[in-house]
């Protein structure tokens, strides 16, 4: 257990929907990193926040976006779904700013499936 | 941009084989590279990691060296158990334009070990 949390688990819905997903980094950690897992790209850094603020941005569409509450958990917000959305979406925590040479821990991720 | 080239699989092998995965990457600073393990129905974990050149990771009979003449950073172990079959994922991390670090993932290759 890697005490990264993220609900939910399973996410079905229909296209042009919007769904939000939820990370709880492990104790202490300052940094929240989102990833998307699918067949066809691999693994995808989204978007990295620390203490509350945008730090790094990766590959992530405009219809997603995503931020970091003072209690440090962060949301993930996709809208107007597509098909190719369709993905597992990761969350990783660490406790430093910077990614250089430093372990992130990750969530046990939530599948999305866009019908 | 920056890449990561992971050998293609499945890789399968006897118990007690030695195992091999390749890993070269490009990149435009001078990274940290990381091998994360997935098992089945779990996020990733930090199997080992190295920040420069040389550079020896090392964690439950894996290695793997940073060789930045050959911008490569293979995954071995001399003895593979059943418990060892996942994916593993080669990954860096190199400083943006931005001043932050991104991190870049390879597709993964899946490890298959037999009795």
């Amino acid at each position: 257990d890697s005490g990264v949390t993220q609900t939910p688990k399973h996410l079905i819905t229909a296209t042009g929907q919007r769904v939000t997903l939820r990370c709880s980094p492990r104790s202490g950690d300052l940094s929240v990193y989102w990833y998307q897992q699918s067949l066809d790209q691999g693994l995808q850094f989204l978007i990295q926040y620390y203490n509350g603020e945008e730090r790094a941005k990766g590959n992530i569409l405009e219809r997603f976006s995503a931020q970091q509450f003072p209690d440090l958990h962060s949301e993930l917000n996709l809208s107007s779904l597509e098909l190719g959305d369709s993905a597992l979406y990761f969350c990783a925590s660490s406790p430093t700013r910077s990614h250089f040479g430093n372990e992130q821990y990750f969530g046990p991720g939530t599948r999305l499936t866009v019908t | 941009g920056d890449s990561v080239t992971q050998m293609e699989g499945p890789v399968t092998l006897s118990e007690e084989a030695f195992l091999t995965i390749n890993c070269t990457y490009t990149a435009t600073g001078y990274p940290s590279l990381f091998w994360y393990v997935q098992y089945p129905g779990e996020g990733l974990q930090l199997l080992l990691k190295a920040t420069k050149a040389d550079d020896k990771g090392s964690n439950k009979g894996f290695e793997a060296t940073y060789r930045k003449e050959t911008t490569s950073f293979h995954l071995e172990k001399g003895s593979v158990q059943v418990s060892d079959s996942a994916v593993y994922f080669c990954a860096l991390s190199d400083r943006s334009t931005g001043g932050s670090y991104i991190p870049t993932f390879g597709r993964g290759t899946s490890l298959i070990v037999h009795p």
